[in-house]
Order: structure tokens, then sequence, then C-alpha cells
């Protein structure tokens, strides 16, 4: 159980076009998804909270206007890098809180998506 | 959230337990204590949670200390897919929470 999907898990693009990367929770619901970003050798950094039908919480420092979170659904956020330029290279992970479990406050993790911008 | 810190790495044998530490002294009366591990290239992958009683699951177990300003993670037999980077998480629990991840523990496991 507990079963985050990530896609994809590798996409390269041309600077100035947008991806779109999703994240599902297969097998519970998730009132709650988060996204991280990772470079090279760091640690993951928490860029925003997505709640479900309701405004994604960004954190300090993070564009809202340039990672678009969208969490139409109790199972699915997905996390939109508009006109990508080469500093956006980077590994992006989803992760899910289960709703059934929330005083539990554990975070289930997508396996990432590495994103190249050329 | 309490900060953490671990040793930036270790090395352990496999078939040996692997004994992770991590200090918390400013941890709060409600946080709980979370460990992640990261494999190379994967998103983070849940290990265990406590709140002051010691915690085992199939994958490990978690001593916390009596004043709770420190805690270790056990790996009772350690094997090679458990090399990976671990991460020690102080936090509360709640809607409103969120995972802060350090630098955590770099483990190697060897033969």
């Amino acid at each position: 159980g507990a079963v985050v999907s990530q896609h994809p898990s590798w996409v390269i693009c041309k600077s100035g076009t947008s991806v779109k990367i999703e994240c599902r929770s297969l097998d519970f619901q998730a009132t709650t998804m988060f996204w991280y970003r990772q470079f090279p050798k760091q640690s993951l950094m928490l860029m925003a909270t997505s709640n479900e039908g309701s405004k994604a919480t960004y954190e300090q420092g993070v564009e809202k206007d340039k990672f678009l979170i969208n969490h139409a659904s109790l199972t699915l956020s997905t996390l939109t890098v508009t006109s990508a330029h080469p500093e956006d290279s980077s590994f992006y992970i989803c992760s899910a809180r289960d709703l059934q479990w929330l005083a539990k406050n554990i975070q289930y993790f997508g396996a990432g998506t590495r994103l190249s911008v050329l | 959230d309490a900060k953490t810190t671990q040793p930036t790495s270790m090395d352990c044998a496999e078939g040996r337990a692997a004994n992770l530490p991590c200090n918390h002294s400013t941890i709060s009366g409600n946080e709980y204590v979370y460990w992640y591990r990261q494999i190379h290239s994967q998103g983070p992958q849940y290990i265990i949670h406590g709140l002051k009683n010691n915690e085992t699951n199939e994958m490990a177990s978690l001593i916390i200390t009596e004043d709770r300003k420190s805690s270790t993670l056990i790996l009772p037999h350690a094997t090679l897919r458990d090399t990976a980077v671990y991460y020690c998480i102080v936090s509360h629990t709640g809607t409103a929470s969120k995972l802060t991840f350090g630098t955590g523990t770099r483990l190697q496991v060897t033969l």
C-alpha cells in the first residue's frame, strides 16, 4: 500500500517551453501533496504544499507563476514548470499524505522526475 | 520545527547492525522524530517514526532517549541495498505540518 506514482520519470525540453509533472496516489486519498526540488548533491527543498480544491502554498523564494500547481482531486496533483530555463534543471519529487492517517503525518514519495532544460 | 544534527557519513559491514545517531536537543514536547531514507536517484522512503517510546517495524528500530534530545535508528542486519542517505526529521503532526530535510547521513554498506 501507500504508493505514489510520478510521471514522467525523465524529461528533456527546450528552453522556453513548459513541462507538466503528474503525481498520483494510487491506493489512498491525499488532501495534501507536497512538491520538492533537489539539486545534485544537495538535500530536498520544499517548494510548495498542495491542498485539494484550494490554492497551493509556496515556500519563500519559489515563484508561484513559474511553478503552477493544481490539485483537482484527492489522488492527483500536477506541477507545471512554465517557460523552463536551464537553471530549472533539477530533480522534482512529489509526496502525498494519507488522509486516513493524518495524525501520523507520514509522507509517501514518488520516484521523482529528472528535468533537463536545454 | 526543531533542527537535527547527523554525522555526514558512516560505513557498515553487510550483515552487521547499522546504528545511525541523530541529535535533536531543541525538540519540543509534541514533536515526533521521523526517519526517511533516499536511495540514489529515487524519492525518499519512510522508515519509522516515534514520539518518546522506542518503536520497531519490519524495516528498523527507533530508540529515543528519555530526555528525547537524541535518537538512534537501528538497521539490525544491514544489506547492500540499505546503502542510502538517511534523514532524521523532527516535526509536529497535524494538517499544517511539513518535513524539513537536512543533509542526512550517507550510509555505505560494504561486503
